[in-house]
């Protein structure tokens, strides 16, 4: 399984954009990068995946190197409801097939007024 | 949509009872998860299902069981509760195994074992 290495914490100004790296050096050519993040005590919540392509939706941007060993994901104008730990997971084979995901410890990001 | 609903939001055991954790979704999702949080940890997957009927063993299934007799329902039992199952449990459903699939959790239940 595919392991994710995240700095343990970051801050970033209001307003400005957050910028969270994560490596995945032994990821396989077919899993996925997914980010999720967990507001206070709240159940995780979906940000972003991708593949190879970077992504971008309306919560965020996601930029995965040519080589697939890092990405990045991105939040252009961080406010302060987006302080949360953020986690990025590199999807996983199960048996039968399945998926399933593995949670490292994420990345506590504080957003500063 | 309620999407993910998880009942009792929180619940105090002693050492020894047991009882069983109702997971809920309304979206038709065919995966459901139960996952276990401890503090300053990320979540480790306990059991899921990926489809009535069915269950299977995730990373930390000991002193866990599951039942899934419902396509919207996911059970979580503790038989015989022990200190070290004081976690707060997250339930999860995604729509299917393709390569895409979302997971939508719930709020989670606190559970401390005395």
């Amino acid at each position: 399984d595919a392991k994710t290495t995240q700095p343990p914490s970051m801050d970033c100004a209001e307003g400005r954009a957050a910028n969270l790296p994560c490596n995945h050096s032994t990821i396989s050519g077919n899993e996925y990068v997914y980010w999720y993040r967990q507001i206070h005590s709240q159940g995780p919540q979906y940000i972003i995946h991708g593949l190879k392509n970077n992504e971008t939706n309306e919560m965020a941007s996601l930029i995965i190197t040519e080589d697939r060993k890092s990405s990045t994901l991105i939040l252009p104008h961080a406010t302060l409801r987006d302080t949360a730990v953020y986690y990025c997971i590199v999807r996983a084979a199960g048996t039968s097939g399945t998926y399933k995901y593995i949670f490292g410890t994420g990345t506590r990001l504080k957003v500063l007024a | 949509n309620a999407g993910v609903t998880q009942t009792p939001k929180f619940r105090v055991l002693k050492t020894g009872q047991s009882m069983t954790l109702l997971c809920a979704q309304d979206m038709n999702h065919e995966y459901m998860y139960w996952y276990r949080q401890d503090p300053g940890m990320g979540l480790r997957l306990i059991h899921y299902s990926v489809g009535e009927g069915t269950t299977a063993k995730g990373e930390v299934p000991d002193g866990y069981n599951v039942s899934r007799l419902k396509k919207q329902n996911f059970l979580l039992g503790l038989e015989s509760a022990a200190p070290s199952q004081t976690s707060v449990y997250f339930c999860a459903s995604s729509y299917s195994r393709v390569t895409q699939e979302t997971q939508y959790f719930g709020p989670g239940t606190r559970l401390l074992v005395l």
